[in-house]
């Protein structure tokens, strides 16, 4: 058990529909790190916050948003969703570097149909 | 471009054989190298990491993997490969605050 929750565990849904992911980190972690994992893309990173702030952006779509909250929990919004948005959604934690080790939780799995 | 290429998608090998899986990376300045496993239905978890000095790196569950700055590579290994070691194996490199992940080997074992 890494100490990284993640809600819901499934998700099925309509296309053009919106969902929230929601993810808590390990008691501490100030950093935030969302990722997507598809069978054709991989392991793709999504957005980092740290302490309530973006700090880095990748491969994330206009489609998708995200925010951390005062309790450091943070949630992934997907709107207008697509059958290609069927992934794995995997959130990770830790203290902030990204030279430090991130706790992985179990994932999300989204399937849109 | 910052990048991880993990050129097996797939490796098969029997209960006790050794075990590489290859990792090249390419990134601009020193990188942080990680190796991080993913068992079914699971989420990522770290098996070693390198920053600096000594390049040979010992993680958990008996995995080592040397980092060859001449290669750019960061390969994982295991002298004996056990039943419960079938998952999925991924690479990755930073340096700033994007972690680049490769597209994984999926390990299976053969009793």
């Amino acid at each position: 058990d890494s100490g990284v929750t993640q809600t819901p565990k499934h998700l099925i849904t309509a296309t053009g529909q919106r969902v929230t992911l929601r993810c808590s980190p390990r008691s501490g972690d100030l950093s935030v790190y969302w990722y997507q994992q598809s069978l054709d893309q991989g392991l793709q990173f999504l957005i980092q916050y740290y302490n309530g702030e973006e700090r880095a952006k990748g491969n994330i779509l206009e489609r998708f948003s995200a925010q951390q909250f005062p309790d450091l929990h943070s949630e992934l919004n997907l709107s207008s969703l697509e059958l290609g948005d069927s992934a794995l959604y995997f959130c990770a934690s830790n203290g902030g570097g990204t030279y430090n080790e991130q706790f992985f939780g179990p994932g999300t799995r989204l399937t849109v149909l | 471009a910052q990048s991880v290429t993990q050129p097996d998608i797939h490796i098969t090998v029997s209960e006790g054989a050794s075990l590489e899986l290859r990792c090249n990376y390419s990134y601009g300045a020193t990188p942080y190298l990680f190796w991080y496993v993913q068992s079914p239905g699971q989420g990522l978890q770290l098996l070693l990491k390198y920053f600096s000095g000594d390049t040979l790196v010992q993680g958990i569950k008996g995995f080592e993997a040397e980092f060859k700055r001449s290669q750019s590579s960061f390969n994982l290994r295991k002298p004996s490969v056990h039943w419960s070691d079938a998952a999925e194996y991924f690479c990755a490199v930073t340096g700033t605050y994007k972690y680049i992940f490769g597209t994984g080997t999926r390990l299976k074992v053969l009793a």
